[in-house]
């Protein structure tokens, strides 16, 4: 079974501080997607990265999937309330059907 | 077009109890997926279909059985429910699955259940 660490578990920052988010596992994933889930709402899929060091950003968000595929990180600049919600990596393996899900990071940002 | 959609939104049962959740897409989508998620625990796969007339289990398939009943609807029913199927479920669905890629789910809003 491939397991995925979410790093931290929970984050409560103030609009406008950056952050960092990690998704880290001791196995190659062929691909890697972030997700974000709202309260009361199914996960929402950001971003796929499927190359190894490849770099994706979506406004201010960037995403990086490290050199050797096992880990990932999602960092958001110049926070805002709207980014508030349930952040979730989910990898698949090399030959496998399966999405395996990080148990997530929940992150709060006062305004 | 809705999408993933799921019924019902809430539902609260007796130990011993039977239910039925119903999913559907308008995505015409090949693949279908039955998600469990608990605090603390993430997404957890039930069962899934890659196709029409396929199904599979997944991680926590134990006490759960799935029905594909076209390519649209892909239901998952609890025919004893216990405590500890207290969760919320998420349906989704995807254009295909193939092995080692991951096309983009589409999740429902899910169904919150309690059972009591």
């Amino acid at each position: 079974t491939q397991l995925l660490e979410q790093s931290p578990q929970f984050l409560s920052i103030q609009e406008g501080e950056n952050l960092t988010v990690y998704c880290n596992s001791s196995s190659v994933f062929s691909s890697l997607q972030w997700y974000r889930q709202e309260p009361g709402e199914g996960p929402v899929l950001l971003v796929t990265v499927v190359t190894g060091g490849e770099v994706k950003k979506l406004k201010r968000l960037t995403f990086q999937f490290g050199d050797a595929r096992k880990d990932s990180s999602l960092h958001i600049t110049a926070a805002q309330p709207g980014d508030t919600g349930l952040y979730l990596c989910a990898g698949t393996g090399a030959g496998s059907y399966q999405l395996t899900f990080g148990k997530g990071t929940k992150l709060s940002v006062i305004p | 077009n809705a999408g993933v959609t799921q019924t019902p939104k809430f539902q609260v049962l007796k130990t011993g109890q039977s239910m039925t959740l119903q999913c559907a897409q308008d995505m015409n989508h090949n693949s279908m997926y039955w998600y469990r998620q608990d605090p603390g625990m993430g997404l957890r796969l039930i069962y899934y279909s890659a196709s029409e007339g396929t199904t599979d289990k997944g991680e926590v398939p134990n006490g759960y059985n799935v029905s594909r009943l076209n390519k649209r609807e892909f239901s998952l029913r609890l025919e004893s429910a216990a405590p500890s199927q207290t969760s919320v479920y998420f349906c989704a669905s995807s254009e295909d699955r193939w092995a080692g890629r991951t096309d983009t789910q589409y999740f429902g809003p899910g169904t919150r259940l309690t059972v009591l």
